[in-house]
């Protein structure tokens, strides 16, 4: 069975940083893009980055560029977001996610305030 | 970066027909965009319904389509059940980053 199952959630003050992971299972995990999603209390879907099959390519939200850091490891099937200066906007539950394999992890909450 | 379209909301009658759209500030939606459409449920992870425009799951009733449509990706759903009351979502990539739609309340009343 396909599993992502997200952790490093936490509740941090602004300007902070956090890593969050998302543990891989049931699949060839090198063979395909991942991403990461966020939705905020309230809030729709936003779309956050996504990582290459080899990590060699990877894309981000206009508004986390040079703050965080998609990466993955194929050697441990985990796929995680670096986050830093973290933001009071980027409260949210994060998900990872395959498009492809069309699954969703449970999500991780990351709240940001002081 | 792009901004996605969506209707806010849509109300249905059980039994009736509607069609959700989704645009792009950037222009015509085309299937260059690969267009997803999710559902999603209070408590329940998004679940997809269609890929890449048309394509249709194997947990995805019959009663729904998509399509393109007067530039514009289309979520049709045919013989609304109450089941069907839920947010959705469309999602659109742009060689590269995605980007989601704002989301559809569509009732069911």
């Amino acid at each position: 069975e396909v599993q992502l199952v997200e952790s490093g959630g936490a509740l941090v003050q602004p300007g902070g940083s956090l890593r969050l992971s998302c543990a891989a299972s049931g699949f060839t995990f090198n063979m395909y893009w991942l991403h990461w999603v966020r939705q905020a209390p309230g809030k729709g879907l936003e779309w956050v980055a996504n990582i290459k099959t080899d990590g060699s390519e990877y894309y981000y939200l206009d508004s986390v560029k040079g703050r965080f850091i998609i990466s993955r490891d194929n050697g441990k099937n985990s796929l995680s977001l670096q986050m830093n200066g973290l933001r009071a906007e980027d409260t949210a539950m994060y998900y990872c996610m395959s498009l492809s394999l069309h699954k969703w992890g449970q999500g991780t909450l990351v709240t940001v305030s002081s | 970066q792009a901004v996605v379209t969506q209707e806010p909301s849509l109300t249905v009658s059980p039994g009736g027909t509607v069609t959700l759209t989704c645009g792009s500030t950037t222009g015509a939606v085309t299937s260059g965009h690969r267009p997803y459409w999710f559902q999603r449920k209070p408590g329940q992870a998004p679940r997809t319904l269609i890929f890449e425009t048309t394509n249709k799951l194997s947990w995805t009733p019959a009663r729904f389509s998509g399509s393109l449509l007067g530039g514009k990706a289309a979520l049709t759903l045919s013989g609304a059940q109450p089941e069907d009351e839920a947010d959705y979502y469309c999602l659109l990539c742009y060689s590269g980053p995605w980007v989601f739609g704002g989301g559809t309340k569509l009732t069911v009343l």
